[in-house]
């Protein structure tokens, strides 16, 4: 079946640190790739999507790449600010054709810490 | 737009007893999603509606859990009888359809209620 895979954390970084979150993804066909932003005491936002291989989705100065050769996608931020502490999660939805139609798998979430 | 909303935000109660777990989809959304997350599982799918018909109820941890959506603006979450495992945050997420062949049908997450079974 469909997996996702997220790096363990949590992750602590000082202001303006380069972040990766890695995230690589196991599922038949052509899934859309999402990452989801959790903020203490509130429900998952959409950060940022990409629906086919070698897109780029961003968002408030996120990036990630949808990589079909290496089933990745990996989160960046250049410089992470206090404001992005929060839980983080990949997550996939199956293409057309996918036996789990319109389902969301996630990876586990990360803890993003960003001290001042 | 109100966004997905959920209540109550938080529920304590004691073993035995029955709960009941309310959600409010977006309007003109047509799929509805029950999510549990705990520390040990992670977030998990519990069921998911489309149309107000119930697509697949796989993920449903055992017969003490059931899920009604009566109408378009209205679906129920309920535990009988509610057990100290069932702990954990329950969210209910929206979306347009369910279009797995595009980013399109976008899902909208509430923020959850906070169940506590002692």
């Amino acid at each position: 079946g469909d997996s996702v895979t997220q790096m363990e954390g949590p992750v602590t970084l000082s202001e303006e640190a380069f972040l990766t979150i890695n995230c690589t993804y196991t599922a038949t066909g052509y899934p859309s790739l999402f990452w989801y932003v959790q903020y203490p005491g509130e429900g998952l936002q959409l950060l940022l999507k990409a629906t086919k291989a070698d897109d780029k989705g961003s968002n408030k100065g996120f990036e990630a790449t949808y990589r079909k050769e290496t089933t990745s996608f990996h989160l960046e931020k250049g410089s992470v600010q206090v404001s992005d502490s929060a839980v983080y999660f990949c997550a996939l939805r199956p293409g057309a054709g996918g036996t789990s139609y319109g389902k969301l798998t996630f990876g586990q979430g990360t803890i993003l810490t960003v001290h001042p | 737009d109100a966004g997905v909303i959920q209540s109550p935000r938080h529920e304590v109660t004691e073993m035995g007893q029955e709960v009941t777990l309310r959600c409010k989809p977006i309007s003109g959304h047509n799929s509805l999603f029950w999510y549990r997350q705990t520390m040990m599982r992670g977030l998990e799918l519990l069921i998911y509606f489309n149309n107000n018909v119930p697509i697949d109820d796989s993920g449903m941890p055992e017969d003490r859990f059931s899920a009604k959506m009566p109408n378009a603006s209205f679906s129920t979450l309920k535990i009988q009888p509610s057990e100290p495992r069932d702990s954990a945050v329950y969210f209910c997420a929206s979306s347009r359809g369910l279009a797995g062949g595009s980013g399109k049908n976008i899902q909208y997450f509430g923020a959850g209620t906070r169940l506590s079974v002692l």
